[in-house]
């Protein structure tokens, strides 16, 4: 069973289309979280949520909205894309409160806007 | 804010050899985790070790070890016995126990070729 699943692993659109990437984590974390891995690699926090609170929003522009129906999923939806959009997309979970801090990843979505 | 600085952008070891890479940062807070993840070709981010400010002892995983310098806020991993599986990037990560801040503070990476 994986463990932080993300859906899909690839997504190729056009400019100005909306798209969504959906993430479940069967771990029973309380903290899920959106990075974006640019085309250097460089991984930076986009969105942090607990327990389907927004905790962390890293001047993150508005077309990005993150929506977690509850603590286990928290998806991501891109409003107008961009061509700047275009990267790698990983959501992780970790247990704010647990001994283990480490975060758990997903494989990642490729997101290539055209 | 915190920062991670990895200042080796690539590396490359001989199968079998010991390598390092080097990772520092820098924070104002006493208490807080250090990580080092592998990302190999197949983009999974895998975590290879964990640290955490308060335990003087460095960690240790098989072939992985740390050596964490609090005071100098240095925090390098070792690969021992390098293996040809060991060639992916490294990233360093920083993560701050304070509740609300919980986020990983990444290095640059550094890319790890092992040759045979």
């Amino acid at each position: 069973d994986t463990a932080v699943s993300q859906t899909p692993k690839y997504l190729v659109t056009q400019m100005g289309n909306d798209k969504s990437i959906k993430c479940e984590q069967n771990l029973g974390h309380d903290t899920m979280y959106w990075y974006k891995q640019d085309s250097k690699k460089f991984l930076k926090i986009m969105f942090s949520y607990n327990n389907k609170e927004l905790i962390i929003n890293e001047t993150v522009p508005n077309r990005f909205s993150p929506k977690s129906p509850d603590k286990a999923h928290l998806n991501l939806h891109i409003n107008s894309l961009e061509l700047g959009d275009s990267a790698v997309y990983f959501c992780a979970s970790s247990d704010r409160g647990g001994m283990n801090t480490e975060a758990f990843f997903g494989q990642g979505t490729r997101l290539t806007v055209v | 804010a915190q920062t991670v600085t990895q200042s080796q952008p690539e590396m490359s070891v001989q199968e079998a050899e010991t390598v390092t890479l080097s990772c520092t940062y820098d924070t104002s807070e006493s208490d807080y985790y250090l990580f080092w993840y592998k990302q190999p070709p197949s983009r999974q981010m895998i975590l290879v070790i964990r640290q955490e400010a308060y335990k003087q002892q460095n960690a240790t995983e098989n072939r992985f070890s740390v050596n964490f310098q609090k005071a100098a806020k240095s925090f390098s991993l070792k690969i021992s016995d390098s293996q040809l599986g060991d060639a992916a990037m490294y990233f360093c990560a920083y993560r701050s126990s304070q509740g609300g801040s919980e986020k990983l503070v990444f290095g640059k990476g550094t890319k790890l070729t092992v040759n045979p």
